[in-house]
């Protein structure tokens, strides 16, 4: 059974850093791109960041990009968020999610349940 | 920068039809595959198509994907009070280099 769990959410500061962890099970990790995808309270999904199975493709939201940074560690079955500069507009529910493909295309077949970041003074 | 247009929401009676659209450009849609997402209030979000047209198993086959040009479309036949959510299309764009999520398509049941 393949299985997502995040973790490392939680109330920040403005300006503070916050990293997120996913850990995975029940597939062979390092054979698919993976996926963070927020949602803050009350409003849409917006994807944030993807990563190849190497991590040889990273991509991120221009929302985030130059703030946050994505990697995998396969040895560990893990993802990872480094969330740094937080702003208020990044407070929401963090996904982690798995591609269907080795490099991200889309398709997220599996979601973990979120880790809830809340960015406030 | 959710440049996949969706209508904000669409509804029908239980039994009926609907269908969400899911406009784009040749960066996005044009080339490269589209998948739809179902996110109920309090859940996580599911896959319901990915590819422009396959189901995941388990997906029943009332859910149905379609792709001409830079437009997609999710089609929910024999509608039910369970198919209340909010529906996302999502592609890859070359352009911007990133997964695009559709603004999302609230389904009514009347």
């Amino acid at each position: 059974e393949v299985q997502l769990v995040e973790s490392g959410g939680g109330l920040v500061q403005p300006g503070r850093s916050l990293r997120l962890s996913c850990a995975a099970s029940g597939f062979t990790f390092d054979d698919y791109a993976m996926h963070w995808v927020r949602q803050a309270p009350g409003k849409k999904l917006e994807w944030v960041s993807s990563i190849s199975w190497s991590s040889g493709n990273v991509a991120y939201a221009d929302s985030v990009k130059g703030r946050f940074t994505v990697s995998r560690d396969n040895a560990k079955n893990s993802l990872y968020l480094q969330m740094n500069s937080l702003r208020a507009e990044d407070t929401a529910l963090y996904y982690c999610g798995k591609d269907l493909e080795p490099i991200a295309a889309g398709g997220i077949d599996y979601w973990g349940q979120g880790t809830l970041v809340t960015v406030s003074s | 920068q959710s440049v996949l247009t969706q209508p904000p929401s669409v509804s029908a009676a239980p039994g009926q039809k609907v269908t969400i659209s899911c406009s784009g450009s040749s960066s996005n849609i044009g080339n490269y595959f589209v998948s739809w997402y179902q996110h109920l209030p309090g859940t996580v979000p599911n896959l319901l198509i990915y590819d422009n047209n396959k189901r995941p198993s388990g997906i029943p086959d009332r859910f149905s994907g379609s792709k001409s040009g830079t437009s997609a479309t999710l089609a929910i036949t024999g509608l039910q009070t369970g198919d209340e959510a909010d529906y996302y299309c999502a592609a890859w764009d070359r352009s911007l280099s990133v997964v695009l999520f559709g603004g999302g398509t609230k389904v009514t049941v009347l």
